[in-house]
């Protein structure tokens, strides 16, 4: 079985602008949870979505948002990039309730 | 904020000794996970214990769990250059619908 897929690897943006990643959960999988890891803040919650609904969501401003598609793959989207946002951008999925998430490689973003 | 608190937040040791680090959490919890993080790179997931249960072993890793002292401890027998990582406890709190993590131990193994 293929591991979760995060696509783009590295991506650097200009503050002002906005980003879309992408998540390919493993096959069979419905939920997909997005964390932000920064090395002040550890690893941050974002949201979760499960059959194309989101679930959960943790506390980021509205420029955070995402959708599942109907396939479970799932896309996170930053608009109006500040500095602060520069992380390393996971996704994890899990068949259900997070007993045990299998995580992607990350999208390392950098804003300048 | 964060659910888990981990100690130490680094630890230095011999290639063969044995590793030890520590999770402390703060609410009622369906189950406790372990995992890896290679530097810069996404988490493995190692360990799950629950809520009901005290040991857990798998391979060279232990996992204990104290629900009365919210606490878990995680120890690597016979460690290897290669377990050289980030380790995190990530807790299912009850009635939550999130893993929560800690902020990680930085275990380095030196040959």
């Amino acid at each position: 079985k293929a591991g979760v897929t995060q696509t783009p690897r590295y991506l650097i943006k200009t503050r002002g602008q906005q980003v879309t990643l992408s998540c390919s959960p493993i096959s069979g999988h419905r939920s997909v949870s997005w964390y932000q890891q920064t090395p002040g803040q550890g690893l941050q919650f974002l949201f979760e979505y499960f059959s194309e609904t989101q679930r959960n969501k943790g506390n980021f401003p509205g420029r955070f948002s995402g959708r599942q598609f109907s396939n479970s793959r799932s896309e996170m989207n930053v608009s109006t990039l500040e500095l602060g946002d520069s992380a390393l951008y996971l996704c994890a999925s899990s068949p259900d309730r997070l007993l045990k998430a299998f995580f992607g490689q990350g999208t390392r973003l950098t804003v300048v | 904020s964060q659910q888990g608190e981990e100690d130490p937040q680094a630890l230095s040791i011999q290639e063969g000794e044995n590793a030890t680090m520590n999770c402390s959490y703060k609410t009622s919890i369906n189950n406790l996970q372990w995992y890896r993080q290679n530097s810069g790179r996404g988490l493995v997931h190692l360990i799950l214990i629950r809520s009901n249960e005290r040991e857990k072993h798998s391979g060279r890793l232990r996992v204990t769990l104290d629900t009365s002292k919210k606490s878990s401890s995680l120890l690597i027998t016979a460690s290897r250059a290669a377990d050289t990582a980030s380790y995190f406890c990530a807790t299912l709190p009850q009635g939550a619908q999130k893993l929560v993590f800690g902020q990680g131990t930085r275990l380095t193994i030196n040959p």
